[in-house]
């Protein structure tokens, strides 16, 4: 039972370059997210898709995007890279429902941008 | 603006001892309250939470309290071993926002032989 699977786990890109981080889970989750990891911020949500087939802004949705591919994969695209998206990546995912708040997380992807 | 603070970035506490990390909330639309423990390299994991309609929820060596009136909540921790040293988040969710964490910055914990 994997979980939430991220991929790279490591990437160095150049200032401008494109990438896309790929996610996905097999827990049959209709609920996935994408956060970045900054020293002393915590995890901010950047793009989540709440079901197959419909994405929402979060937090810190800016030169980023994303896409739904289907219930179990939820990709995060950076189309010309920053410094400042030198960050750690996680996806997660979750089930909504009464009483049912937890999310499951990927191991995150530790991106650079040079 | 900062709704969830965990004002703390450390705690240090000998192996056996409890171990009371601390978390500030401001909107009062949460409805549920997350720890989630997190070790280097690694994503975080959940580790226990509360509905904001209960005000202490127990699992094994692990206590969160609900403070609705002073919009604060603690994990207790007892008894401290070494293995729970890692870096503890608080999250909550907003009532009707489809499972959306809001997280503060987290507590370094160490725990000490």
């Amino acid at each position: 039972n994997a979980g939430v699977t991220q991929t790279p786990k490591f990437q160095v890109l150049k200032t401008g370059q494109s990438m896309t981080l790929q996610c996905a889970q097999d827990m049959n989750h209709n609920s996935m997210y994408w956060y970045r990891q900054d020293p002393g911020m915590g995890l901010r949500l950047i793009y989540y898709s709440a079901s197959e087939g419909t994405t929402d802004k979060g937090e810190v949705p800016n030169g980023y995007n994303v896409s739904r591919l289907n219930k179990r994969e939820f990709s995060l695209r950076l189309e010309s890279a920053a410094p400042s998206q030198t960050s750690v990546y996680f996806c997660a995912s979750s089930e909504p429902g009464q009483g049912i708040a937890e999310a499951f997380f990927g191991q995150g992807t530790r991106l650079t941008v040079v | 603006d900062q709704q969830v603070k965990q004002n703390s970035p450390s705690l240090s506490v000998q192996e056996g001892r409890i171990s009371i990390l601390n978390c500030d909330y401001t909107n009062s639309m949460f409805d549920y309250f997350l720890w989630y423990k997190k070790y280097p390299a690694e994503g975080p994991t959940f580790l226990i939470s509360i509905s904001s309609i209960k005000d202490k929820n127990e699992d094994g060596r692990f206590t969160v309290f609900l403070n609705k009136s002073a919009k604060h909540l603690s994990l207790h921790i007892v008894p401290s071993q070494p293995g729970d040293s890692a870096v503890y988040f608080c999250a909550a969710r907003i009532t009707g926002g489809g499972n959306k964490l809001t997280f503060g910055t987290g507590t370094q914990l160490k725990v000490e032989l």
